[in-house]
């Protein structure tokens, strides 16, 4: 079956520590983001992809950075310089706005902590 | 800014009844706009999408009205049940179609 699989669902981290967030998708989608999501707010942009070896940042990139070798595979990594890195990260992927209609698939999402 | 608003205030609805919620946005032309459904400690799931030039669109119990001069868009669930009750994001993607926002949601609960 098609799919978007993040790993690892729950990752914990000590404060200082970089980390790094796996995404994969069998679905031949062009594009992939990540957002993050904090309690009672919306799901904020960090960085996204339209193509291999190009990507852009969001809203809020300060503190994360991502590569794009593959075009199944989009890692996102919280480095230390995160200030408040305690949230859940959600990716995603979709076809290019011409081949497709726009709509998102999301993983299952990645909690983590920092103790 | 761009900015969404969404109820922040939790919907409580008795079963049977039409949920409607709200998302309205400022400094924005959204090419479309889309409705997702997120249950707790999981991934957005699709819904609806409804283009700028269209005013409604339904699929089975889900009704989206878009309304580009009100910059507003109405969410209906009709015969609600219990297992509707979850979060509903509201997102637009403008005409360079590249970046997705969301507003932050609305909670829906559904009695029995």
């Amino acid at each position: 079956d098609g799919g978007i699989t993040q790993s690892p669902k729950y990752l914990f981290r000590k404060e200082g520590q970089n980390v790094t967030l796996s995404c994969e998708q069998n679905l031949n989608h062009d594009a992939m983001y990540w957002y993050r999501q904090d309690p009672g707010q919306g799901l904020r942009l960090i960085y996204y992809s339209q193509i291999v070896n190009d990507f852009q940042k969001g809203d809020i990139a300060e503190g994360y950075s991502v590569s794009r070798e593959k075009k199944e595979s989009f890692p996102l990594t919280v480095t230390s310089a995160q200030k408040n890195p305690t949230a859940f990260y959600l990716c995603a992927s979709r076809l290019r706005r011409e081949r497709g209609t726009g709509e998102l698939f999301f993983g299952e999402g990645s909690r983590l902590t920092v103790l | 800014s761009q900015k969404i608003e969404q109820n922040s205030e939790a919907l409580n609805i008795q079963e049977g009844k039409t949920a409607t919620l709200t998302c309205n946005y400022t400094n924005y032309s959204p090419a479309y706009l889309q409705w997702y459904r997120q249950d707790p400690g999981r991934g957005p799931v699709f819904l609806l999408l409804i283009r700028e030039n269209e005013k409604e669109k339904r699929k089975e119990r889900l009704k989206v009205t878009f309304d580009t001069t009100l910059k507003q868009s109405l969410f209906h669930i009709t015969a609600s049940q219990p297992a509707d009750s979850a979060t509903y994001l509201c997102a637009l993607d403008g005409a360079g179609g590249f970046k997705t926002i969301f507003g932050a949601g609305t909670r829906l609960f559904v009695k029995a």
